[in-house]
């Protein structure tokens, strides 16, 4: 089973902040990575996919970038909203296996 | 607009059964993949359960030969079957769109299972 590993765990920053979130896979997922959102009481909310492709409706300070076994989200300029906890997950659509990372809450500084 | 809406849950005792619904709407639900991903309050992510527009099934290690995915394309909903509960197993369960393979785009609100005595 491919393992995901997300880093840090807890990150603390202000607004305006240009903050990176890191995900690392134990084996190659090509661009086969997801970054999600999570807002305490709420459901995920898909941020990016293929690595690199934005969301449609997500702001354009998200990014992601990475291939193979290391990934990094990037918010550019960390608005109130952005405050929250980010998944990453592999997805591997010929043997059907999905792995989440174990998240990494952002915190207001 | 595009809603997936869970229901079914409750508590239950472990070994005994609980079957989760999922009704979509605002989206030919016959032709995506779907999904049932749990969280443990507090805790991560973990995915359950894929079936393929075609009905093919796929399930998490953690609860193959307990649960069952299906799908009934006509009512526009997805089901979980729930056999052998364990308290592991409580959760919140969300049901979840497939794009294509890419990620997973549209979530439910989440509907609680809790199995304890």
């Amino acid at each position: 089973d491919i393992q995901m590993t997300q880093s840090p765990s807890t990150l603390s920053a202000s607004v305006g902040d240009r903050v990176t979130i890191t995900c690392r896979a134990s084996q190659s997922i090509s661009r086969y990575l997801a970054w999600y959102q999570q807002k305490p009481g709420k459901a995920p909310n898909l941020l990016i996919y293929k690595a690199s492709s934005l969301e449609s409706g997500v702001p354009s300070r998200f990014s992601g970038s990475g291939s193979g076994t290391e990934f990094t989200l990037t918010i550019s300029s960390l608005q109130p909203d952005d405050f929250a906890t980010y998944y990453c997950q592999q997805y591997n659509t010929y043997s059907r296996e999905y792995t989440f990372g174990q998240g990494t809450k952002l915190e207001i500084k | 607009e595009v809603h997936l809406v869970e229901s079914g849950g409750g508590l239950v005792q472990p070994g005994g059964s609980l079957r989760l619904s999922c009704a979509a709407s605002g989206f030919s639900f016959s032709i995506y993949g779907m999904h049932w991903v749990r969280q443990v309050p507090g805790e991560g992510l973990e995915w359950v359960s894929f079936i393929g527009p075609a009905g093919d099934t796929h399930y998490s290690g953690s609860v193959k030969g307990r649960f069952i995915i299906s799908r009934e394309n006509a009512k526009k909903s997805l089901y979980l079957q729930m056999n052998s509960l364990r308290a592991g197993d409580t959760a919140v369960y969300y049901c979840v769109r497939d794009i294509n393979g890419d990620a997973m785009d549209v979530w439910g609100q989440g509907t609680t299972v809790t199995v304890s005595s």
